[in-house]
């Protein structure tokens, strides 16, 4: 209950593509959804976050989509770039004392073709 | 602004030998620290995390410990190190009553 399952593990698209990861979780006591991005040799940095009483948050060209019901939740980088070239995680947490709990989804490497 | 830093950069270790990694945070304060370790190619696997001073909490068994010996100072260490133990060690911050956390640049450990 407590995994968070990421999909795909490695995704190619072109340059000006729509590149879309998905999480799935099964802890309906999460209420946080934040997406990382790390580049070969750094730390994750916080890329977008959600959560739950929203259905879609966007910041530039990031989107995550949030379905509630489906405990389903996407992100989307529309007019793909190289430099967005990068290792994407999802976590979720459940909040309240335990917000430090992060639970992260195994990343998707995601490769933008020029 | 906060910053967090960790040393060294990059540590080549023998199998058996001592391991210390230390992580440092400025510009805030009592923050909830965090080691992750990376495999090539992998998640996170998160190993401990700190609430306070001296409040070490272990999420996976090792050989592997961690010691806050003050509130912005965060240390990994081994007695002996295995070659299981390479890998990308990141340390991470984050305010007590917030979700963001906010990694280091990390540590490359490798094992021989």
């Amino acid at each position: 209950q407590q995994q968070v399952k990421q999909s795909p593990q490695s995704l190619i698209v072109q340059k000006g593509g729509i590149s879309i990861i998905n999480c799935a979780y099964e802890n309906t006591a999460f209420d946080y959804f934040p997406w990382y991005q790390q580049f070969p040799g750094k730390g994750p940095a916080l890329l977008i976050a959600i959560r739950p009483d929203v259905s879609e948050k966007k910041e530039g060209r990031f989107t995550i989509s949030f379905n509630k019901s489906a405990k389903q939740f996407s992100l989307h980088i529309m007019d793909s770039q190289p430099g967005d070239s990068a290792t994407y995680f999802c976590a979720a947490s459940p909040g309240g004392d335990s917000n430090y709990q992060l639970i992260w989804g195994a990343g998707t490497k995601l490769i933008i073709k020029p | 602004s906060q910053t967090i830093h960790q040393w060294p950069a990059t540590l080549v270790q023998p199998v058996g030998s001592p391991l210390s990694l230390e992580c440092t945070v400025e510009g805030t304060s009592n923050p909830n620290l965090y080691w992750y370790r990376q495999a090539a190619g992998r998640g996170l696997q998160l190993l401990f995390y700190s609430v306070g001073i001296g409040q070490i909490s272990s999420e996976v068994p090792q050989n592997l410990s961690a010691s806050r010996p003050q509130d912005r100072q965060f240390i990994l260490s081994s007695k002996k190190l295995l070659l299981s133990d390479s890998g990308f060690y990141l340390c991470a911050w984050s305010r007590g009553a917030e979700d963001t956390q906010y990694f280091g640049p990390g540590t490359r450990l490798t094992v021989l």
